[in-house]
C-alpha cells in the first residue's frame, strides 16, 4: 500500500458544527503533516507529527485541533470555523520527518457556510 | 532559511512542443528538490526528486529536472508535451535535517490543441 487516504473527499459545515477529517496510511511512515491550501496558492504547512508526538504548530488557530492516535492516523478536529477557513485540507506522511519522499493524499475539500 | 521561487505563474505550450518550468532555490545549507503536480480538484502527486548525484533527474509521465548547483536551480522539462498535461506544477524544496517542506507559488501549464 503506497497511499495517503484521506475522508471525506469533501465537507460542508456550519460555522457552529463540530467536524473531522481523516487521514491514514499503511506505509509505516513515522511522520504525517497537515498542510491548507487555498485556491491558486501553494500548500502551506499547518502541523507536523513525528513518532505520534507533535514537533511543529505553524501558530494554527486553536479552532483546528490535531491528533496522531497511533502511527497509520491523523486527525484533525475542526470546531467554530469561519468561512476564511474553506479550503483544501492534504495530508502527507513520509518515513521520518524531513526525511525526503513525502506522499500525498488527495485531500479534502473543506467549504465553511 | 530557505525559498522556492517559481517566476512564471502561467505557461501556455502547444501540443507536442517541448516546455521547461523555471524554479530557483536559495538555502544556506543542502537541500532536496521536488516537484509535484497537481491536476484539478486533486493532491500533490511526486514527478521527480533530486536528493544527491546525477545532477539529471527524470521523473514519471516523461518529465526530467536538471539541478545545478551555480545557479541555484531546478528546471523542469518535457520535450514534447500532451494535452494530459495541463495542470499545476509546485516547486518543493527540503533542507537536510528540516521537517518543513517549502514550496514555491506554483506554475500553471496549459496546453493548447
Amino acid at each position: 500500500d503506497t497511499e495517503v487516504t484521506q475522508t471525506p473527499k469533501h465537507l460542508v459545515m456550519g460555522m457552529t458544527n463540530k467536524k473531522s477529517l481523516k487521514c491514514e496510511q499503511h506505509m509505516g511512515h513515522r511522520a504525517m503533516y497537515w498542510y491548507k491550501q487555498k485556491a491558486k496558492k501553494p500548500p502551506e504547512l499547518m502541523f507536523v507529527y513525528s513518532y505520534e508526538k507533535l514537533s511543529i504548530n505553524e501558530s494554527v488557530p486553536s479552532r483546528f485541533s490535531p491528533e496522531c492516535p497511533n502511527s497509520s492516523l491523523l486527525n484533525l478536529h475542526l470546531h467554530a470555523l469561519q468561512p476564511e477557513d474553506s479550503a483544501l485540507y492534504l495530508c502527507a506522511s513520509s518515513q521520518e520527518a524531513g526525511w525526503y519522499g513525502y506522499t500525498f493524499g488527495s485531500g479534502t475539500r473543506l467549504t465553511v457556510v | 532559511a530557505q525559498s522556492v521561487t517559481q517566476l512564471d505563474s502561467q505557461v501556455p505550450v502547444f501540443e507536442e512542443a517541448p516546455v521547461e518550468l523555471r524554479c530557483n532555490y536559495s538555502s544556506s545549507v543542502s537541500v532536496y528538490l521536488f516537484w509535484y503536480v497537481q491536476y484539478p480538484n486533486q493532491g500533490l502527486q511526486l514527478l521527480l526528486k533530486y536528493l544527491s548525484g546525477s545532477t539529471l533527474v527524470k521523473g514519471i509521465n516523461g518529465f526530467e529536472a536538471e539541478f545545478n548547483k551555480s545557479q541555484t536551480s531546478f528546471h523542469l522539462r518535457k520535450p514534447s508535451v500532451h494535452i494530459s498535461d495541463t495542470a499545476e506544477y509546485f516547486c518543493a524544496a527540503l533542507n537536510f535535517g528540516n521537517e518543513k517542506l517549502t514550496f514555491g507559488t506554483g506554475t500553471r501549464l496549459t496546453i493548447i490543441p
